[in-house]
């Protein structure tokens, strides 16, 4: 079993620029959350896709969107990036329920 | 809404010390508690959580924490440390319920001293 895997490992954008962050869970898994973590900060919740429908979300705006496909992988999408937006971006899926959720190693995402 | 303290950002301690690293949270409902560790660019590996039960949680690599309600305190601890221990550890706290959004402390790092 590969665990989570998340690509790609490292992404350098401009402001302005649009980017798309993709995410395989863990075998067996059908919830996958999405959780922004800034330099020195501990990870935020951005939202959770759970039947390709989010179920929930974090205090993000709306350009940060996302998708999930039918074999449970996910994508993050994040529009109009701004220099803020520079963090390691982390995935996490789980089954639903009060699982514990396996993270991936992160997409490290700089905005210059 | 939850919230969660984390009231060391860093903890030195030499190898084979026993460490405590502090953790305190807010709600006003009933929580799920864990424990994370992050080691340099990697992401955050499980190491103990707290559903219900026995207060004193065991976990991985001989971590344990005890979940204190009337303190709202789940303290993470380790008997004797060893290098490799050095990382980021994180408190977090989800809602029953609350279909897994958890939200997470700001991270303690600990320097194992040789």
């Amino acid at each position: 079993d590969a665990g989570v895997t998340q690509s790609p490992t490292h992404l350098i954008k401009t402001r302005g620029q649009q980017v798309t962050l993709r995410c395989s869970p863990k075998s067996g898994h059908d919830t996958v959350s999405w959780y922004q973590q800034a330099l020195g900060q501990g990870p935020q919740f951005i939202f959770q896709y759970y039947e390709e429908e989010e179920r929930q979300r974090g205090n993000f705006p709306d350009r940060f969107s996302g998708h999930q496909f039918p074999n449970y992988s996910s994508e993050l999408n994040v529009n109009a990036l701004l220099l803020g937006d520079s963090a390691l971006y982390l995935c996490a899926s789980s089954w639903t329920g009060p699982n514990e959720q396996f993270f991936g190693p992160g997409t490290r995402l700089t905005v210059l | 809404a939850q919230s969660v303290t984390q009231l060391d950002s860093q903890v030195p301690v030499f190898e084979e010390a026993p460490v405590e690293l502090r953790c305190n949270y807010s709600s006003s409902v009933s929580v799920y508690l864990f424990w994370y560790v992050q080691y340099p660019n990697q992401g955050l590996q499980l190491l103990l959580k707290y559903l219900s039960g026995s207060t004193l949680v065991k976990g991985i690599n001989g971590f344990e924490a005890e979940f204190n309600k009337s303190q709202t305190s789940f303290h993470l601890r380790k008997p004797s440390v060893h290098i490799s221990d050095t990382a980021e550890y994180f408190c977090a706290v989800s809602v029953p319920g609350g279909y897994q959004k958890v939200t997470f402390g700001i991270g303690t790092k600990l320097q194992v001293i040789p």
